[in-house]
């Protein structure tokens, strides 16, 4: 079965610093890899996706993430962080022929004035 | 206008009673979960539905009995309610693309209280 570790329980960064959130995964073959934020109080929204091509991806409210296969990693950036990003965030990955999503643990991300 | 909606919010009731969590999507979508996170924030998948027909069961006991009369509804009926029981339940949905994985988008979530 597939997994996905987040090793970072909680981080907390200077607002307008830059952000590396880590997820590392384990899959035999190429992972379909999701990054979601969960504000407090809400439900999850998704930040980006890789499935195949650009290892380096793109999302929403400037994100991006890194899939490297050798590594077996999805780390999320962003280059300058805003007190509205504190939130948890999930790393996951799909399995069971598109019906399912493993998700890691979380990391809550402190934003600090 | 609320793409996945849950009703309630939330729910606190006491340990032994049956209650039920109701989701709908206006999405259009023909796959839909239900997950439970717990207060440590870990989130597992309990079922997926496609077309109403369920396709993931994960080993969730069975006092947990999900019912999809239609596409873009998934309801959550629970018996014999249990303090472990105690979550936020989220359901969502996606568009099923073969084997490809298409964005979940997730409902508000239904914090239950068991006591």
């Amino acid at each position: 079965a597939q997994s996905v570790t987040q090793p970072d329980i909680h981080i907390t960064v200077s607002e307008g610093a830059s952000l590396e959130l880590r997820c590392n995964y384990s899959y035999g073959a190429t992972p379909y890899l999701f990054w979601y934020v969960q504000s407090p109080g809400q439900g999850l929204q998704l930040l980006l996706k890789y499935f195949s091509g650009d290892t380096l991806v793109q999302g929403i409210k400037g994100f991006e993430a890194e899939f490297k296969r050798s590594q077996s990693s999805f780390n999320l950036r962003k280059p300058s962080v805003h007190w509205s990003d504190a939130a948890e965030y999930f790393c996951a990955v799909g399995e069971g022929g598109g019906f399912k999503t493993i998700f890691g643990a979380g990391t809550r991300l402190f934003v600090k004035a | 206008d609320t793409a996945v909606s849950q009703t309630p919010k939330y729910l606190v009731t006491q340990m032994g009673n049956d209650k039920s969590i109701k989701c709908e999507q206006n999405l259009g979508h023909d796959t839909m979960y239900w997950y439970k996170q717990d207060s440590k924030k870990f989130l597992k998948i309990m079922f997926s539905y496609n077309n109403k027909e369920l396709i993931i069961n994960e080993t969730v006991p069975n006092r947990f009995s999900p019912k999809s009369p239609d596409k873009a509804h998934l309801n959550l009926h629970i018996n014999s309610l249990e303090l472990g029981d105690s979550a936020v339940y989220f359901c969502a949905s996606s568009q099923y693309r073969g084997s490809s994985y298409n964005e979940q988008f997730f409902g508000p979530g239904t914090r239950l209280t068991v006591l």
